[in-house]
């Protein structure tokens, strides 16, 4: 949808170690949005972005870092992955204020 | 900050009836509202959008939500379920500025029985 493409779409690692995981998209849209989707919470706000270098909290924002450095991708971060982050990560992005947003396929984390 | 209300996380159907997920949210400004279906293993897709235009939109699939401002809600309905529509279902509501944050809320997994 909207070209988005996230990656990895499955990761499996242990506690403490760092993940990255990478969302892009070829449709040029200012906003971008990481998610968790876990279940009984529906999505999350992880961290968005409204334009290169331009970046702000979510609701669920700790323990998760964000970059922008071109429009067309948008990287988040864990530094010491906890078992409380496995989850399903959604990237979306959104061309303006009055747009829907379109979502990738997700990514499966499992911290073991 | 916004909320959005989902009655009902699981609704079953028999094949062929009245479809009605219920979505209600808190906002004193007009919203944009949207309606978003997810199938297992995949992400959502937009299934409709009110931005003020008309109050009966019409989406995808056969489905379509009706804005009541009054009543502060904005059901999905389709009037012949059918074993596709199987699915989770997300109400979401978004206001101007506000950073553009999309508020979701928890889902509503319809199952339809043959």
């Amino acid at each position: 949808d909207a070209g988005i493409t996230q990656s990895p779409r499955h990761k499996v690692t242990e506690t403490g170690t760092p993940v990255t995981l990478r969302c892009h998209q070829t449709e040029n849209h200012r906003y971008m949005y990481w998610y968790r989707q876990d279940p009984g919470h529906g999505l999350r706000l992880i961290h968005y972005s409204y334009g290169v270098k331009d970046t702000d909290k979510g609701e669920v924002s700790d323990g998760y870092s964000v970059s922008r450095s071109k429009t067309e991708d948008f990287l988040l971060t864990l530094e010491s992955a906890t078992s409380s982050q496995t989850s399903v990560y959604f990237c979306a992005t959104r061309q303006g204020e009055n747009q829907p947003q379109h979502f990738g396929d997700g990514t499966r984390l499992s911290i073991l | 900050a916004q909320s959005v209300t989902q009655l009902g996380s699981h609704v079953s159907v028999s094949e062929g009836a009245l479809v009605l997920l219920r979505c209600n949210y808190s906002s004193s400004v007009p919203p944009y509202l949207f309606w978003y279906v997810q199938y297992p293993n995949q992400g959502l897709q937009l299934l409709l959008k009110y931005t003020s235009a008309a109050t009966l939109v019409k989406g995808i699939n056969g489905f379509e939500a009706e804005f009541k401002k009054s009543e502060t809600s904005f059901h999905l309905t389709k009037p012949s379920a059918h074993m596709s529509d199987a699915a989770e279902y997300f109400c979401a509501v978004s206001e101007s500025g506000a950073g553009n944050q999309f508020y979701f809320g928890t889902g509503t997994s319809l199952t339809v029985i043959p």
